[in-house]
């Protein structure tokens, strides 16, 4: 079975800092990654995502994130956050040759001014 | 995002109402996806439609029912709801067997009274 694991429920920072979410995952096949963002009243919005290849992936508005297999992890990371990168942020695992997605619980970033 | 949306926007209903939660995708996309977010919850996957037709379907009360009239269009019939099934309903659309990766609409917050 697989399942996705996000440590951190909130990750408060200052405005312009650089933030890291952590994403862990289990799985005994071969996976897609994902990372989601949803702002307030909103659905879910592709930020990145790994398939095959390189495994640093960049994304849209600065984030990027890194597959690093031995750890199974799949970290999401900005070097200077805005006010407007305030979100909820989800990790999901796509199971290959599926087109399901299983998801984290979610990271609440909130960035300060 | 305008590729997928969703009517109506928000829902108040009583336990003894029966509505319809409407989603449409403009991707061109083949399957589609009805989710249930819940506060402090992972995503819940409740129906899935691959070329119209339901492949899965998790557990979910017969108080939910999806209708699938083509690949464009998703349904969700809603009757004698209770209370807990207050949440933010979010509909998605995929192309089947390419990549994993879904859309997702802006959702319907839905309060049960």
């Amino acid at each position: 079975a697989q399942s996705v694991t996000q440590l951190d429920s909130q990750v408060p920072v200052f405005e312009e800092a650089p933030v890291e979410l952590r994403c862990n995952y289990s799985s005994s096949v071969s996976v897609y990654l994902f990372w989601y963002v949803q702002y307030p009243n909103q659905g879910l919005q592709l930020l990145l995502k790994y398939l095959s290849g390189s495994t640093l992936v960049k994304g849209i508005n600065g984030f990027e994130a890194e597959f690093n297999k031995s750890q199974t992890s799949f970290h999401l990371r900005k070097p200077s956050v805005h006010i407007s990168d305030t979100a909820e942020y989800f990790c999901a695992v796509g199971i290959r040759d599926t087109d399901k997605l299983i998801f984290g619980t979610g990271t609440r970033l909130q960035v300060f001014p | 995002e305008t590729g997928v949306t969703q009517t109506p926007r928000h829902l108040v209903m009583g336990m003894t109402n029966k509505k319809s939660l409407k989603c449409e995708q403009h991707l061109g996309h083949n399957a589609m996806y009805w989710y249930k977010q819940s506060a402090k919850k992972p995503l819940e996957l409740m129906f899935v439609y691959s070329l119209e037709e339901r492949v899965e379907n998790n557990s979910v009360p017969s108080r939910f029912s999806p209708e699938c009239p083509n690949s464009s269009h998703l349904f969700l019939h809603l009757h004698t709801l209770q209370p807990e099934d207050s949440a933010l309903y979010l509909c998605a659309s995929s192309q089947e067997g390419y990549e994993g990766t879904q859309y997702f609409g802006p959702g319907t917050r839905l309060t049960v009274l």
